[in-house]
Order: C-alpha cells, then sequence, then structure tokens
C-alpha cells in the first residue's frame, strides 16, 4: 500500500519551455502533498506544501509564480516549472500523506535537465 | 522552522557490524519521527516510523528520547544492501497540520 506514482521521470528540454510534473497517490487519499528539490549530493529541500482545494504554501526563497502548484483532488497535485532555465536544472520529488501525523510516501521523483 | 541534526558521516563499516545513528531535533512539540533510506539518485523510502515505547523491525531498532529530543537508529548485522543515506524526519505542528523536517542524512557503507 502507499503507492505514489510521479511522471515524468525524466525531462530533457530547451530553455524557456514550461514543465509540468505529475504525482498521483494511488491507493490511499493525499490530504497533503509536499514538493521537493535535490541537487547532487545536497539534502532535500522542501519547495511547498499543498492541502486538497487550497492554495500551496511556498518556503522562504521559492517564487510562487515560476513553480506553479495545484493539487485539485485528494489524488493528484501538478507542479509545473514555468520558462525552465538550465538554474532550474535539478532533480524534483513530490510526496504524499494521507493524516497530518502519517508518515509522507513519495514518488520516483523526476529528473529535470534544462539545457 | 526548528532544526533536525544529523552526523553526516560517513559511518564506514564491516558486513555484520552494529551500527547506530543519532538525530536530535530541537521543537520539543514535534509530533512524530520517522527514518528514511535512501540510495543515491532515488527517492527517499520510509524505513519505520518511531515509537515512544522503540520499535523493531528485523535487524532495525528505533529509539525515541522526548526528555533529550533525539531518535535513533541501530542496525544489527549489516548487509552489504545496507549502504544508502539515512534521513531523519520529525513531524513539526505548523498551523493546525504538521510539516516535516528533515534532517540531511547520515551516510552508511557497508564494505565485505
Amino acid at each position: 500500500g502507499a503507492v505514489v506514482s510521479q511522471h515524468p521521470s525524466w525531462v530533457i528540454c530547451k530553455s524557456g519551455t514550461s514543465v509540468k510534473i505529475e504525482c498521483r497517490s494511488l491507493d490511499f487519499q493525499a490530504t497533503t502533498m509536499f514538493w521537493y528539490r535535490q541537487f547532487p549530493k545536497q539534502s532535500l529541500m522542501l519547495m511547498a506544501t499543498s492541502n486538497e482545494g487550497s492554495k500551496a504554501t511556498y518556503e522562504q526563497g521559492v517564487e510562487k509564480d515560476k513553480f506553479l502548484i495545484n493539487h485539485a483532488s485528494l489524488t493528484l497535485s501538478t507542479l509545473t516549472v514555468t520558462s525552465a532555465h538550465p538554474e532550474d536544472s535539478s532533480f524534483y520529488i513530490c510526496s504524499a500523506r494521507d493524516k497530518g501525523n502519517q508518515p509522507q510516501h513519495f514518488g520516483d521523483g523526476t529528473r529535470l535537465s534544462i539545457l | 522552522r526548528k532544526e533536525v541534526e544529523q552526523d553526516p558521516g560517513p559511518f564506514n563499516v564491516p558486513e555484520g557490524a552494529t551500527v547506530a545513528f543519532n538525530c536530535t531535533y530541537s521543537n520539543s512539540a514535534s509530533q512524530s519521527f520517522f527514518w528514511y533510506r535512501q540510495d543515491c539518485r532515488k527517492e527517499p523510502k520510509l524505513l519505520m516510523s518511531v515509537y515512544s515505547s522503540g520499535n523493531e523491525d528485523g535487524r532495525f531498532t528505533a529509539q525515541l528520547n522526548r526528555a533529550s529530543q533525539y531518535i535513533s537508529l541501530l542496525i544489527r548485522d549489516s548487509k552489504l544492501s545496507d549502504s544508502a543515506t539515512y534521513l531523519c524526519v520529525v513531524n513539526e505542528p505548523s498551523g493546525g497540520s504538521y510539516i516535516p523536517t528533515f534532517g540531511r542524512g547520515t551516510s552508511l557503507i557497508v564494505h565485505p
């Protein structure tokens, strides 16, 4: 149980392109979803927290107009990196959680490379 | 948000060894605690939740000490496949919900 599917796994695209990443909870209701970014040999960095039906809460220093998050249902959240540039290249990982005090379960992550 | 600290290591141990990691947290209001493992270039995977009374899952034992604000993970009879980064996660109360705060991770290398 507690499977989270993230898609796509890899994205390579040109600078200026917008990229959409999907995160789905397959066998539970994800009241809360989290979006992280991880650079090589660094720890996970929380970008934003989204609750179903509400606007996402962004961490300090994360541009909400750059990283658009939608959590329209209890099983799906999307992250759109708008007008991506090479410095946005990173490993993006989502996680989902049912109740507030439960562990979160991670998607497989998306490797984004912007040329 | 307050901090969660771990010794980054690496801990370099032979197969069969017992190894222990600690993780300290600064927010005394933290409610729940977890250990995850993350392999290189992969997503974190839940290893085990940490309960107040301590809990065991095979070769892995987790303990929580609320008074001293730390959690620990003990791995017995280490296997080569245990080599990974072990992440401590603490759920901190925030605005009516809980926000997970990660430690930076402890790297474990198990060698033959």
